[in-house]
């Protein structure tokens, strides 16, 4: 069975200030993982996502997700946060193999303060 | 180039009676998921087509059923509503069931609620 634990609930950052959204996930076989940002009244938007390859995974808005594969962990980070950057962040997971079904956290809400 | 879209925004049913969404896909995609966001929850999978065929379903009851059309449109029918179905449903479509794993491009949703 696959899951996605996303640890804290609210994360409040500083403008200016850098940011980290963690995620660790549970599947079997080789994980795909995926990062997605919800605005009020909004679908989802696609940020990143990793396959394979490179541990540090670049996306949308400057934002980078960084996987570790011995603590089984997908973290969301930006190097300055933005106070547009206050939304809602899901982490998922799709199964190595099969549909290209996702498996989502229990999303982290995101407050940048001025 | 038009992103997913969802038909209607809002609803508002009663207990036991039946409601059926609408979902058209992204531009030159041909697969469809649907998804349920209960409030305070990230969104479940119900279930997925392709070339007009359920692939893939995830732990949802059989008063849950959908179809897909030869234009890769896609509905989502739910019978016998319940309280429990109030929820926004979000519909996602990408490129290719079988070849992951392709980024899900969700549209806005549908806020169903049952009374």
């Amino acid at each position: 069975a696959q899951s996605v634990a996303q640890p804290e609930d609210q994360v409040n950052v500083a403008e200016g200030n850098p940011l980290t959204v963690k995620c660790t996930y549970s599947v079997s076989g080789n994980p795909y993982l995926f990062w997605y940002v919800q605005y009020p009244n909004r679908g989802l938007q696609f940020l990143l996502k990793y396959i394979t390859g490179d541990n540090l995974v670049k996306g949308s808005y400057g934002f980078e997700a960084e996987f570790n594969k011995s603590q089984t962990s997908f973290h969301l980070k930006k190097p300055s946060a933005l106070v547009s950057d206050s939304a809602l962040y899901f982490c998922a997971v799709s199964p190595e193999t099969g549909a290209n079904n996702l498996f989502f956290g229990t999303g982290t809400r995101l407050t940048v303060i001025p | 180039d038009a992103g997913v879209t969802q038909s209607p925004t809002h609803l508002i049913k009663t207990r036991g009676q039946q409601v059926t969404l609408r979902c058209s896909p992204k531009s030159g995609h041909d697969t469809v998921s649907w998804y349920q966001q209960a409030l305070g929850q990230g969104p479940q999978f119900i279930f997925q087509y392709y070339e007009e065929e359920e692939r893939q379903r995830g732990n949802f009851p059989d008063r849950f059923s959908g179809h897909q059309f030869p234009n890769y449109s896609s509905e989502l029918n739910v019978n016998a509503l319940l309280l429990g179905d109030s929820a926004l449903y979000l519909c996602a479509s990408s490129f290719g069931s079988l070849a992951p794993p392709y980024e899900q491009y969700f549209g806005p949703g549908t806020r169903l609620t049952v009374t």
